[in-house]
């Protein structure tokens, strides 16, 4: 079946860009949307961007000005840069595949896999 | 920015009780709601999307009701299984906000 793996350091210093790549292995990179999550330690969820497989994307605004999606279809990998990170940024980090449902002909979409995360603590 | 509100933060309630979360919405959202599930250490766990309708898989104790901005998660016959935290989610309007969680505990 499809999974996602997160990967990338788990420490990064303040100031610096923090760097993740998601891996989708098991299925198809294509015909889906992707999505970052991320949730500060002991915290709720947040939304951070989407791209789907032909690159179209779309940001949380609170973090758009720092952050970067982008994904390589070929190698089925999608990766997330987050600029001048603080200790606000630490958290663990989620990829999310986008799904589509439909009641009646209405449709509505729902993160239905996700990563296991990967924590990301910024920290000199 | 959508907020969204769950009430009560944090429940305790015993094996086999009806249990019921509510999420609220600062605008109307019609019935763009979804329903997570998340156990200690793990990642988020979809229940619920279109406010009612349940993923394939997810135990029919699970239901979703609501429209609007008012909405609801219920288990019906709680299970030591469900220990977990509960949010739900709007996708109606970019940015894609949670609720902010609610902690289920077995009395």
């Amino acid at each position: 079946q499809v999974q996602l793996q997160e990967s990338g350091p788990g420490l990064v210093k303040p100031s610096e860009t923090l760097s993740l790549t998601c891996t989708v292995s098991g299925g198809s990179i294509s015909n889906y949307y992707w999505s970052w999550i991320r949730q500060p330690p002991g915290k709720g969820l947040e939304w951070i961007a989407y791209i789907n497989y032909s690159g179209s994307t779309n940001y949380n605004p609170s973090l758009k000005s720092r952050v970067t999606i982008s994904i390589v279809a070929s190698k089925s990998q999608l990766s997330l840069k987050l600029l001048s990170v603080t200790a606000a940024d630490t958290a663990v980090y989620y990829c999310a595949r986008r799904e589509v449902g439909f009641v009646g002909t209405k449709s509505y979409w729902y993160f239905d896999l996700w990563g296991r995360g990967t924590l990301v603590t910024v920290s000199s | 920015d959508i907020q969204m509100t769950q009430s009560p933060s944090s429940l305790s309630a015993s094996v086999g009780d009806r249990v019921t979360i509510t999420c609220r919405a600062s605008q109307s959202i019609s019935s763009h709601l979804n329903w997570y599930q998340q156990k200690p250490g793990k990642a988020p766990k979809f229940l619920i999307y279109a406010a009612s309708s349940l993923q394939s898989g997810v135990p029919s104790r699970f239901s979703g009701s609501g429209s609007g901005t008012d909405f609801a998660l219920t288990i019906s016959g709680l299970q030591p299984e469900d220990v977990a935290t509960y949010y739900c989610q709007q996708i109606y309007i970019s940015p894609f906000t949670f609720g902010p969680g609610t902690k289920v505990d077995i009395k």
